[in-house]
């Protein structure tokens, strides 16, 4: 049974530093990797998707990598800002076909001024 | 282009009442995902429609039920609410690998 599993819980940094954000499966046979941003109450922004053959994406200020045999994620944010402050959830479709995303509980980031 | 739409945005039921949710995708995207974020809970799959079809579910009873439309358009029907039921509900529609989620609708059992 696959578990994802993100690292730390919830993280306060100052403004303008570099992040990281980890994310940790127990099974390898995965389809594709997807990290999301959620504002309070609100629904889910897709950031950033690592197909299981790739090893990274990146979009701005961000990037995602994937190591598939070891099991992990990572979210860099670079130049951390006010409006990065959020919960980031990372989800992962597992290799057969059931349709669905298996989710992490979170990293509920705070950036301050 | 319109993304995910999901109405209502809140609900306000009472133990025992039905609720039903419904869901626009992405024109174009044939599958919707429900998933149900309980406080403490983390975000867990319901359901998946696929053609107008139920491709696969979720570990909950079978109060929770749905359809999609020929438009692809679903409905997530709760039955007889319990105060546990109270969640924000998810959807999500793709074309393909990636997925995308509505704002959801906050379900308040009373």
């Amino acid at each position: 049974k696959q578990e994802v599993t993100q690292i730390p819980a919830a993280l306060s940094v100052p403004e303008g530093e570099n992040l990281v954000l980890n994310c940790s499966f127990t099974d390898s046979a995965i389809y594709n990797l997807q990290w999301f941003r959620q504002d309070p109450g609100k629904g889910l922004t897709s950031l950033l998707l690592i197909q299981s053959s790739q090893r990274e994406q990146t979009s701005g200020r961000l990037n995602a990598s994937l190591d598939k045999s070891s099991g992990r994620s990572t979210l860099y944010i670079a130049a951390s800002q006010p409006g990065d402050s959020a919960t980031y959830l990372c989800a992962v479709r597992g290799s057969s076909n059931t349709g669905k995303l298996i989710f992490g509980q979170g990293t509920t980031l705070q950036v301050k001024p | 282009e319109a993304g995910v739409t999901q109405s209502p945005t809140h609900l306000i039921k009472t133990r025992g009442q039905q609720a039903t949710l419904r869901c626009s995708p992405i024109s174009g995207h044939t599958s919707v995902y429900w998933y149900q974020q309980a406080l403490g809970l983390g975000l867990q799959f319901l359901l998946w429609y696929d053609e107008g079809e139920e491709r696969n579910r979720g570990n909950f009873p079978p109060r929770f039920s749905g359809r999609q439309f020929p438009n692809y358009s679903s409905e997530l029907n709760v039955n007889a609410l319990e105060l546990e039921d109270s969640a924000l509900y998810l959807c999500a529609s793709s074309l393909g690998v990636k997925a995308f989620f509505g704002q959801g609708t906050r379900l308040t059992v009373v």
